[in-house]
């Protein structure tokens, strides 16, 4: 059972906007910033959002991140079939010391 | 090309031990923190451990007293010992670097490819 919660699966038609939630505590997300990868299948996961709602170079600007308290949200605008993969948000717990990810949240592209 | 490539997966049987080896090209592994992340088959992510620069080390509970990161800077590469190996270790390890200045962050801005660990029971 993960400590990040996400939901297991989030669905959309092309071009629609979706938003992925990731629900955390005051020892990860309330104090450390959410960071969001993408996993396309059978791939190694790649970063997508950085420190809360920065992208990296290369990043599609149609990707955006969000925080607010413990939460944190990656949106996903003008869907494209190529979107479909698995979304993780990770951040650091400072009372664990370590990692945690979250359960990941399977995107569908209908 | 700045990359990350994972070694030294395979078969091992309960018990056993193992090393996964990743080698960094176009950065130095000990100038970041370094982490390595693992994914049972059908499973999410699960945070293993980091290192970071300075030679801090943290484990998740599940492999702490099993597992060991190490680095060699001579060969620019990161290391994780893996011994008393069972089933529930079996994964794909990905080593991944850090891409933060502050290094307690869930923030890594490259992967490698991933090597698979399987443990027979």
């Amino acid at each position: 059972q993960s400590l990040l919660t996400q939901p297991p699966s989030v669905s959309g038609t092309p071009g629609q906007r979706v938003i992925i939630s990731c629900s955390g505590s005051s020892s990860n997300i309330g104090s450390d910033s959410a960071n969001w990868y993408q996993q396309l299948p059978g791939k190694a996961p790649k970063l997508i959002i950085h420190s809360n709602n920065q992208r990296p170079s290369g990043v599609p600007d149609r990707f955006s991140g969000s925080k607010s308290g413990t939460s944190a949200s990656l949106a996903i605008s003008g869907l494209q079939s190529a979107d479909e993969a698995d979304y993780y948000c990770a951040a650091w717990d400072d009372r664990l010391k370590g990692v945690l990810f979250g359960g990941g949240t399977k995107l569908t592209v209908l | 090309e700045v990359q990350l490539v994972e070694s030294g997966g395979g078969l091992v049987q309960s018990g056993g031990s193992l090393r996964l080896s990743c080698a960094a090209s176009g950065f130095s592994v000990s100038s970041k923190y370094m982490t390595w992340v693992r994914q049972a088959p059908g499973k999410g992510l699960e945070w293993v451990s980091v290192i970071y620069s300075g030679g801090t080390t943290y484990y998740a509970a599940s492999v702490k007293g099993r597992f060991t990161i190490s680095r060699d800077r001579s060969m620019n590469m990161l290391f994780l010992q893996m011994n008393s190996l069972s089933a529930e270790d079996t994964a794909v390890y990905y080593c991944a670097r850090g891409g933060n200045f502050y290094e307690s962050s869930g923030y890594y801005d490259l992967w490698g490819q991933g090597a698979l660990v399987t443990v027979s029971s």
